[in-house]
């Protein structure tokens, strides 16, 4: 079945650049959005159709997508930034489908 | 502003059934699906199915197809999911989000969520 490949986690020191990424072999053909997940907390769309920053999210946030991987930047991540992000698009059915999910650390 | 209040945290045991409800605020109730998404201890988030209040018209994912019911009440603004026979596996925090309106599916505001323990 179709899936969303995203990396377990990614670390940065506070001030770097996080990047990551989300594959799929249909988001050539699709838009992705990216959620920010914080426990306790309701998830946050950080990006819309591929690099849109809806009102509110800080310009740090950038998305991009090329061929069958999207990636999710955050320059000059902060600490406030630790979080799970996930990536969503749909499948060939248009039915909902999330990646499994990146744990960002910042340190 | 868009708000989605969901309703507190359940316990149950397994076989017994749990309804979670999402009050939406802040724009108009019957103009957008509201979907549910959960996510398990350990794992991502997982669609689970989603209603559109106009009409009362839903649609489930397969794996939940004849354990899930959602329903809304135009009175109230607010959208309620039930899930049967539940198992341990269905412990997990239950999200409401409303969809963008757009063509394909899609979420911008979700609720805090709802944790549901299932144990014996």
């Amino acid at each position: 079945s179709y899936e969303l490949t995203q990396p377990p986690s990614v670390s940065v020191s506070p001030g770097q650049t996080a990047r990551i990424t989300c594959s799929g072999d249909e988001l050539p053909k699709k838009y992705v959005f990216w959620y920010q997940l914080k426990s306790g907390q309701a998830p946050i769309l950080v990006i819309s159709d591929d690099s849109k920053r809806p009102s509110g999210i800080p310009e740090r946030f950038s998305g991009s997508s090329s061929g069958a991987v999207a990636t999710l930047t955050i320059a000059g991540a902060q600490v406030e930034d630790e979080a799970d992000y996930y990536c969503y698009s749909t499948d060939t059915s248009n039915n909902p489908l999330f990646g499994g999910g990146t744990k960002l650390t910042v340190l | 502003q868009v708000l989605l209040m969901q309703s507190g945290t359940e316990m149950r045991k397994p076989g017994a059934s749990v309804e979670v409800s999402c009050k939406a605020s802040g724009y108009t109730f019957t103009s957008y699906y509201l979907h549910w998404v959960r996510r398990a201890p350990g794992q991502g988030l997982e669609w689970m199915g989603a209603v559109n209040p106009g009409n009362g018209i839903t649609t489930y994912a397969q794996r939940f197809q004849g354990r899930i019911t959602v329903t809304s009440d135009t009175s109230t603004s607010t959208v309620y999911m039930d899930l049967s026979s539940l198992k341990s596996e269905d412990t997990a925090v239950y999200y409401c989000a409303r969809d963008t309106g757009r063509d394909s599916t899609s979420f911008d505001y979700w609720g805090h969520g709802t944790l549901v323990a299932v144990s014996s």
